[in-house]
């Protein structure tokens, strides 16, 4: 069964504390991405990764960081430095880094809650 | 850089009615265009895509958009809505290296 899984679906934090959210793929996709979808502002990518050992930052980077040690395998933590980490993330894949037409796929996405 | 506006918020239709959600980008240089839909408690899903050739696009579930590259926009259409398209959809544009810009979504609501 291919797709793109993130877990946990529901996460809760307390404020000063890091958190990690997993993505794994099992598409063989090469490029990877995350992003931040809050209420009427549709999708924001905070990194994207084209190929293992190597990302770079989108848009909405500040407070975030991210590893690509395998192909399969993006987590991302949230760290105390982001100042409004409330938000619904996801994850995303492509099959080449450096096509830009090709379609990305998205998993479930993880709710992340800081009390 | 490139950016994507929608301009309708929140839509409100009865079932067989027919859907126009506006989609406008700025971006001069050659573009790929997306929407994505995202049905309640579901992944984020592509209806349709253009990247050239013939400007009117058809997708999954009966949708269709429109490249109209003097206007800059990419409108969404349906000709009979139904109670299963409530979802909140997404345009997005590719104007560079993978990154796709979104729109800041749409929710429509089918009422039966």
């Amino acid at each position: 069964d291919g797709g793109i899984t993130q877990s946990p679906k529901y996460l809760f934090r307390k404020e000063g504390q890091n958190v990690t959210l997993s993505c794994e793929q099992n598409l063989n996709h090469d490029a990877m991405y995350w992003y931040r979808q809050d209420p009427g502002q549709g999708l924001r990518l905070i990194y994207y990764s084209q190929i293992v050992n190597d990302f770079q930052k989108g848009d909405i980077a500040e407070g975030y960081s991210v590893s690509r040690e395998k192909k399969e395998s993006f987590p991302l933590t949230v760290t105390s430095a982001q100042k409004n980490p409330t938000a619904f993330y996801l994850c995303a894949s492509s099959i080449k880094a450096g096509l830009h037409t090709d379609t990305q796929y998205f998993g479930p996405g993880t709710r992340l809650t800081v009390l | 850089a490139q950016s994507v506006s929608q301009h309708n918020h929140h839509v409100i239709l009865s079932e067989a009615a027919s859907l126009e959600l506006g989609c406008n980008y700025s971006y001069g240089g050659t573009v790929n265009l997306f929407w994505y839909v995202q049905y309640p408690g579901q992944h984020l899903q592509l209806l349709l895509k253009y990247f050239s050739g013939d400007p009117l696009v058809k997708g999954i579930k009966g949708f269709e958009a429109e490249f109209i590259k003097s206007k800059f926009s990419f409108n969404l259409r349906k000709p009979s809505v139904q109670w299963s398209d409530t979802a909140e959809y997404f345009c997005a544009v590719n104007g560079g290296f993978q990154k796709l810009v979104f729109g800041t979504g749409t929710r429509l609501l089918v009422s039966p």
